[in-house]
């Protein structure tokens, strides 16, 4: 079976510009997360979702990161426009939600550079 | 601030030693988790334990738990150089829908 799906594993930019990253959930998760990993402050959660609606999006950095969840096979998070700082390692993870029981799949992540 | 604070940061083992790795909380839970992530991977999970469970078992992975502490630990025995990896644990705290709060990892190396 497939796993969570992301896309691109690697992107490079140069600040000011647009970076979509994208993620697949695994078939028949409803909830879907999306992560921040750096050495520095260690793996954040950036927004997540059920059942396709936004729950908290409390660690959003600031308003130049949105996500969207348009239908429960896919999700995106963009960033416009980028910072070097927001170079990281973004992961993408889904579940079912069962309260008090919930196990993450992460994908692979997308390594993004911003120059 | 991390719900989960893991320790020791770094841990460096032989192989077919034991492992042992621990993870401090704050404030109430619904369950505690485990994941491992490899270099350059995805975290994957490990086992789960919940509240009212004071000790688990999976494979050579033993996982315990104590409320009143707020705190767990990882046991792995036997290790082998693949046990190689960063593990962290997870809490979801009571109320928390489903939100998982990561600590920042415990770094483990096991030499052949």
């Amino acid at each position: 079976d497939a796993g969570v799906i992301q896309s691109p594993r690697h992107e490079v930019t140069e600040m000011g510009q647009e970076v979509t990253l994208r993620c697949k959930p695994i078939s028949g998760h409803n909830s879907l997360f999306w992560y921040r990993q750096t050495m520095m402050r260690g793996l954040e959660l950036l927004i997540y979702f059920n059942n396709n609606v936004p729950i908290d999006d409390s660690g959003m950095p600031e308003d130049r990161f949105s996500a969207k969840m348009p239908n429960a096979s896919f999700s995106t998070l963009k960033i416009q426009p980028s910072e070097p700082r927001d170079s990281a390692v973004y992961f993408c993870a889904s579940s079912v939600w069962l309260p008090g029981a919930d196990t993450q799949y992460f994908g692979p992540g997308t390594r993004l550079t911003v120059l | 601030s991390q719900q989960g604070e893991e320790d020791p940061q770094a841990l460096s083992i032989q192989e077919g030693e034991n492992a042992t790795m621990n993870c401090s909380y704050k404030t109430s839970i619904n369950n505690l988790q485990w994941y491992r992530q490899n270099s350059g991977r995805g975290l994957v999970h490990l086992i789960l334990i919940r509240s009212n469970e004071r000790e688990k078992h999976s494979g050579r992975l033993r996982v315990t738990l104590d409320t009143s502490k707020k705190s767990s630990s990882l046991l792995i025995t036997a290790s082998r150089a693949a046990d190689t990896a960063s593990y962290f644990c997870a809490t979801d705290a009571t109320g928390a829908n489903s939100k998982l709060t990561f600590g920042k990892g415990i770094t483990l190396s096991v030499r052949p």
